[in-house]
């Protein structure tokens, strides 16, 4: 199995902060990776995928760079909206996801 | 807008089977190459995946979950289902369906989810 490591778990900011999520996977996903937001109770909602591409409807604050085993999501200029949960899942070889990485209110 | 929609057992017996279903509106189940996926988030926990299934009945699952799991396809219903037998307490988890594209994929539409627990 493909193992994908977030880091950090928990990261603390404020409105307005630039803020960087990375994803490690544990052999080359080539750039099979997406991105997703959660809420509390809410399913996930698809932000990137194939690494980079901006899904539809999604501001363009989101973006995601990365290849091989390194990955990483960036909010530009973080919104109210956007304190949530946000996952990493790679789709090179079945589907596995990361642990999630909570942004929280500084 | 597509739109999916989880229904069945919320609280099931140890050693008994988890049926759930997923119903798709807005299109049908059989228009484009789309597949369909169960993915499962235990309470607390990252998201794990759990296998898929095409209009046509062609199915893939989890290896970890292969030897209890069945999927299948009702396209007069346009809907799909899970069932997971011999279920433990390790299966208590919030189940989402959800709709990709050709497999390898992504998830782009997803159900609300529903919350099962196994519990005696």
């Amino acid at each position: 199995d493909i193992q994908m490591t977030q880091s950090p778990s928990t990261l603390s900011a404020s409105v307005g902060d630039r803020v960087t999520i990375s994803c490690r996977a544990s052999q080359s996903v080539s750039r099979w990776v997406a991105w997703y937001q959660q809420k509390p109770g809410k399913a996930p909602k698809l932000l990137i995928y194939r690494a980079s591409t901006l899904e539809s409807g999604v501001p363009s604050r989101f973006s995601g760079s990365g290849s091989g085993t390194e990955f990483t999501l960036t909010i530009s200029s973080l919104q109210p909206d956007d304190f949530a949960t946000y996952h990493c899942q790679q789709y090179s070889s079945d589907y596995t996801f990361g642990q999630g990485t909570k942004l929280e209110i500084k | 807008q597509l739109q999916l929609q989880e229904s069945g057992s919320r609280l099931v017996k140890p050693s008994q089977t988890l049926s759930l279903t997923c119903a798709v509106s807005g299109d049908s189940i059989s228009s484009g190459a789309y597949s369909w996926h169960w993915i499962r988030q235990p309470p607390g926990k990252g998201l794990e995946w759990i296998g898929y299934i095409y209009h046509t009945g062609s199915t893939y699952n989890n290896p970890s979950l292969e030897s209890r799991l069945t999927i299948s396809v009702d396209r007069s219903k346009n809907q799909f289902s899970l069932k997971l037998n011999s279920v433990t307490a390790s299966d208590t988890a919030v189940y989402y369906c959800a709709r990709g594209g050709t497999a390898p994929t992504q998830f782009d539409y997803w159900g609300q989810g529903t919350p099962v627990t196994v519990s005696s």
